[in-house]
Formats: structure tokens, sequence, C-alpha cells
């Protein structure tokens, strides 16, 4: 069965330094994977999606993340974090028409 | 460009009423969009897959006849909740599927039963 670890329930950085969100996945064929976040009582922004090809993919707002097939995982990183990035983070696997399974989420929380 | 509507973002309603919640991809077509409930600080839960023209997918617990969904063209999808009652009260959040299987998210709906 698929299924989405995010091993980190809540995460505090301080404010210019770098971050990385874990996120480890269960999928028995090629995943297409995601990160999506999540502003408070707002819907879910897509950051960034992997379907195939660089392992590296780039997003929007300066993340980026990596896939690694022999780790199953698909961490989310940014090397510099803004207050505004303060948000809960959800990382998703599916696989073409298939629904999608989300991880629990992380909540990162930002220091001045 | 894919962006998704909801309307309305908030509605409060008395217990017994029914509540009417609309999706809308507004610059891309959707065959296929998605119900979501998501209770605080936890994560989405998918209750149905709404397919454009055809009946929709309930995920198991979900009552159907509780929650009506109508997917009546390729932009808009209707969520009904029937006979609410204070333990709907819920954030509802829509999404639609485009053409290269990703979801996109709408803004949510903030639901309120008294």
């Amino acid at each position: 069965a698929q299924s989405v670890t995010q091993p980190d329930i809540h995460i505090t950085v301080s404010e210019g330094a770098s971050l990385e969100l874990r996120c480890n996945y269960s999928y028995g064929a090629t995943p297409y994977l995601f990160w999506y976040v999540q502003s408070p009582g707002q819907g879910l922004q897509l950051l960034l999606k992997y379907f195939s090809g660089d392992t590296l993919v780039q997003g929007i707002k300066g993340f980026e993340a990596e896939f690694k097939r022999s780790q199953s995982s698909f961490n989310l990183r940014k090397p510099s974090v803004h207050w505004s990035d303060a948000a809960e983070y959800f990382c998703a696997v599916g696989g073409g028409a298939q629904k999608l399974v989300f991880g629990q989420g992380t909540r990162l929380t930002i220091n001045p | 460009g894919a962006v998704v509507s909801q309307h309305p973002s908030w509605v409060i309603c008395k217990s017994g009423t029914s509540v009417k919640i609309e999706c809308r991809s507004l610059d891309f077509q959707a065959t296929t969009m998605f119900w979501y409930r998501q209770f605080p600080k936890q994560s989405l839960m998918l209750m149905a897959t709404s397919n454009e023209g055809s009946k929709a997918t309930y995920e198991q617990g979900v009552e159907k006849d509780k929650f009506l969904i109508n997917h009546a063209s390729l932009t808009l999808s209707t969520l009904t909740v029937t006979s609410a009652h204070p333990e709907d009260s819920s954030f509802y959040i829509c999404s639609a599927r485009d053409q290269t299987e990703t979801q996109y998210f709408g803004p949510g709906t903030r639901l309120l039963v008294l």
C-alpha cells in the first residue's frame, strides 16, 4: 500500500538558516512526488513536483527537493529561510491517475 | 496558471440545513476533482473523487447520501452537505487535477454548523 512518512511533526529554525524537511514514501511503482505548503486557514499551494528525469527538482519560493530512489526519500530543502516560510508542509505521493496519499505534515516555525 | 477557486470561503448554518460548496478550475479543464476534509492540525482526508459526467467515488466511511457531489462540467464540481449537524463542522478543500496529473487546490471552505 502507498504511504508517506514525514518524521518531523514540528521543526523550528532561525531566519536565514538552511532547512531540510524529510519525506519517505512507500509506493509500488514509479511515484509521482509532490510538496505542498499550507498557510493557516488556507488551501494547499504546490511547491514542486517530481515525475521523472533530473532527480533534483527546483520549485517556487527558492525550494528544491531531491528524489532518492534507493532511500525512498524526497526531502525538501531551502538554503535560507524567511519568516514568511512559516507554514505547514505536506509531502504527497501518487502515480498517474491514482489519488494522492499525504504525509501527516511538518509544521515549520521560524525564529527571528 | 492552475488556479482553483472555492465558494464560499466561510459558511455558518443551522443544524438540519443543507450547504453547497462550489469548486472551480479557473484556467484549465479538470475531468477529475477531489474533495477533502481537514481537521485542525491534521492532514487532509480524501472524501471523494469527482468525475465529470459520472458518479463520484466515495472513500470508505464517507456517506454518499450525506455528502452529495456533482461534477456537471469540466470546470465545476459541487459538494452539498445535506442535513448538516455540528459534527460536520470542518474545513473542506477541493482540488482539480490537470492533464499533467497534478492536483491544484482551492483555498478551502470553513463550515460551522450551529
